[in-house]
């Protein structure tokens, strides 16, 4: 069965810094993978996907991920982070069978 | 194309009534997922549903939740005898085959 795992539930980051959000996976197959961003009391918007091709994927707001099949990965990152990006981070796997799973979430801090 | 509707946005419920949440996909998907994220937590799946099929409940709790997805009109999430552990915030996504599933804004449930 697919699964995703985030390791870190909750990250402080200072504003300026960089930033990676962890992000591994288990399917049987090539994974369609996401991120998602969960801002207070709002639903769930779609940062990026990656289907096939490239395996760097650029995103909204500046983010990017990386899928790492090796490693079975798709980490996120931003190169400088900004005050409004605090906020709830999914990943997630999806694949042929239509069926779709997301990881517990990693909190992002941003310290001013 | 109106996204994800959801309503209500916010349920308050006494313990033992029941609860029914209403979710409308974009237009021409088929595929509903029902997830529920309890307060400081993650998304947890709940259900996925098609046209007049479950596919998978196995995140739903053995008693009491109950979902449809009816050929015509929205899917339903019902929760009978509601507790206070009900309280939580319930969402609802849509997809089309195997692209990126678009979320409602949530209903917000509250048993009293």
């Amino acid at each position: 069965a697919q699964s995703v795992t985030q390791p870190d539930i909750h990250i402080t980051v200072s504003e300026g810094a960089s930033l990676e959000l962890r992000c591994n996976y288990s399917y049987g197959a090539t994974p369609y993978l996401f991120w998602y961003v969960q801002s207070p009391g709002q639903g769930l918007q779609l940062l990026l996907k990656y289907f096939s091709g490239d395996t760097l994927v650029q995103g909204i707001k500046g983010f990017e991920a990386e899928f790492k099949r090796s490693q079975s990965s798709f980490n996120l990152r931003k190169p400088s982070v900004h005050w409004s990006d605090a906020a709830e981070y999914f990943c997630a796997v999806g694949g042929g069978n239509n069926d779709m799973r997301f990881g517990a979430g990693t909190r992002l801090t941003v310290k001013p | 194309n109106a996204g994800v509707m959801q309503n209500p946005r916010h349920l308050v419920r006494r313990r033992g009534q029941e609860a029914r949440l209403r979710c409308s996909p974009m237009k021409g998907h088929s595929h509903v997922y029902w997830y529920r994220q309890l307060p400081e937590e993650g998304l947890k799946f709940m259900v996925y549903l098609q046209k007049e099929n479950i596919i998978d409940e196995s995140g739903m709790p053995k008693e009491r939740f109950s979902a449809e997805f009816p050929k015509e009109g929205p899917s339903i999430l019902r929760i009978q005898q509601v507790v206070r552990g009900d309280s939580a915030a319930y969402f609802c996504a849509s997809r089309y085959r195997n692209t990126e599933a678009f979320f409602g804004q949530g209903t917000r449930l509250t048993v009293v």
